[in-house]
């Protein structure tokens, strides 16, 4: 298995820009995580899908963010408008199931917004 | 009560000894604790994980200690080598509530 693919994987965007990240998960699974990791804030779960649905969003920060997943095998993470302080490493995941399984995280995208 | 906190932040090791990362939680009601190993430029991959009806899980060099009563658990890794050099974080759930990770622990082998 090719593991998660996320893309792209750099983004450098512009202040006020639309960003759409990428994920394909593995096949199979039925839960897919983003997380967004700072060296303030550390891993922090945005919003997770079981089975397609979304369960928990709480960590979403604000009404810029949002998640899709039309289907087992694709999710978008979209900000818009984008704000400098938005920079980070966006890490999508897979597990079999929930949580509490073990999670398979892509290799991330590092978003640059000036 | 949803936290949990990580220490030290920081760890150097001499090659051969043993790295120890303590992680203390809140909520009674976690029932699964792993532990993540990331490299600088990848995502986390877990690295070993524990539930609370065992005191300890040993894999390889690597061993989870757990302490209910305290809501402790902490991370050992023997024989500690320059590859080992990484940031480790602890974790946390409870069924299908999302996890929660600690703030990470970066570890550096001295060769």
């Amino acid at each position: 298995d090719a593991g998660v693919i996320q893309s792209p994987r750099h983004e450098v965007t512009e202040m006020g820009q639309e960003v759409t990240l990428r994920c394909k998960p593995i096949s199979g699974h039925n839960s897919l995580f983003w997380y967004r990791q700072t060296m303030m804030r550390g891993l922090e779960l945005l919003i997770y899908f079981n089975n397609n649905v979304p369960i928990d969003d709480s960590g979403m920060p604000e009404d810029r963010f949002s998640a899709k997943m039309p289907n087992a095998s694709f999710s978008t993470l979209k900000i818009q408008p984008s704000e400098p302080r938005d920079s980070a490493v966006y890490f999508c995941a897979s597990s079999i199931r929930g949580p509490s399984t073990e999670q398979y995280f892509g290799p991330g995208t590092r978003l640059t917004v000036t | 009560q949803q936290q949990v906190k990580q220490s030290p932040q920081s760890l150097i090791v001499q090659k051969g000894g043993i790295s120890i990362i303590n992680c203390a939680y809140e909520n009674t009601a976690f029932d699964y604790f792993p532990w993540y190993q990331q490299f600088p430029g990848k995502g986390p991959a877990l690295l070993i994980a524990i539930r609370p009806d065992v005191s300890e899980k040993k894999e390889g060099r690597f061993t989870i200690s757990f302490n209910k009563s305290a809501k402790q658990f902490s991370l050992h890794i023997m024989d500690s080598q320059p590859g080992d050099s990484a940031t480790y974080f602890c974790a946390a759930s409870k069924g299908d509530d999302k996890i929660i990770f600690g703030k990470g622990t970066r570890l550096h082998i001295l060769p």
